[in-house]
């Protein structure tokens, strides 16, 4: 099991673009959370799927969407990129009610620059 | 609201000392508490959660719902304990949704 794996490593755009980062979670996972790690700062809770669903969302704006599909991988878009979207993005998989609660396995993360 | 917070930004110790990481939370129900860590190219992983008890690479962490605080301490540091560690919240009410604190970087001196 490779674990949970992201795509692409890195990747640069400019302002307004926008950009599709792609997330296979661990095997056996069915829950798909996504994370905003700007340089210097803990991840900051973007949404979470689960049953291809978002069910719990943090203090993120509509530019920011994802979806789920039924293999449990996920994508996350950023539409209209500004300058501030520069950040790596984490994908952390867990297990859905998993006793002793949501360990989360966190991917590589994708390096997002926006020029 | 809730919240994670770590006090230290930077916490440097020498090797054999004691070191103890700061966390406190804020969450009116009832908290999960975790401590990930990130070593050097390396992708976060989870280090321990309260709710097992046990300690991982000698860390322990005691859960204090008084004081609310999950600090993750170790009697004596190696070099290799050199790392970034985050202290997460999970809240089980909310669909495990897990919040992070902003991190403390250990530095162990030789």
């Amino acid at each position: 099991d490779a674990g949970v794996t992201q795509s692409p490593t890195h990747l640069i755009k400019t302002r307004g673009q926008q950009v599709t980062l792609r997330c296979s979670p661990k095997s056996g996972h069915d829950t798909v959370s996504w994370y905003q790690q700007a340089l210097g700062q803990g991840p900051q809770f973007i949404f979470q799927y689960y049953e291809e669903e978002e069910r719990q969302r943090g203090n993120f704006p509509d530019r920011f969407s994802g979806h789920q599909f039924p293999n449990y991988s996920s994508e996350l878009n950023v539409n209209a990129l500004l300058l501030g979207d520069s950040a790596l993005y984490l994908c952390a998989s867990s297990l859905e009610q998993a006793a002793g609660g949501p360990e989360q396995f966190f991917g590589p993360g994708t390096r997002l620059t926006v020029l | 609201a809730q919240r994670v917070t770590q006090p230290e930004k930077l916490l440097s110790v020498f090797k054999g000392a004691p070191v103890e990481l700061k966390c406190n939370y804020s969450y009116s129900g009832s908290p999960e508490l975790f401590w990930y860590v990130q070593y050097s190219r390396q992708r976060l992983q989870l280090l321990l959660r309260h709710i097992s008890r046990e300690s991982i690479k000698g860390f322990t962490a005691d859960l204090n719902k008084g004081e609310t605080s999950f600090h993750l301490k170790k009697p004596f540091a190696q070099e290799e304990d050199s790392a970034m560690y985050y202290c997460a919240l999970g809240m089980k009410t909310s669909y495990d949704k897990v919040i992070f604190g902003p991190g403390t970087s250990l530095s162990v001196i030789p």
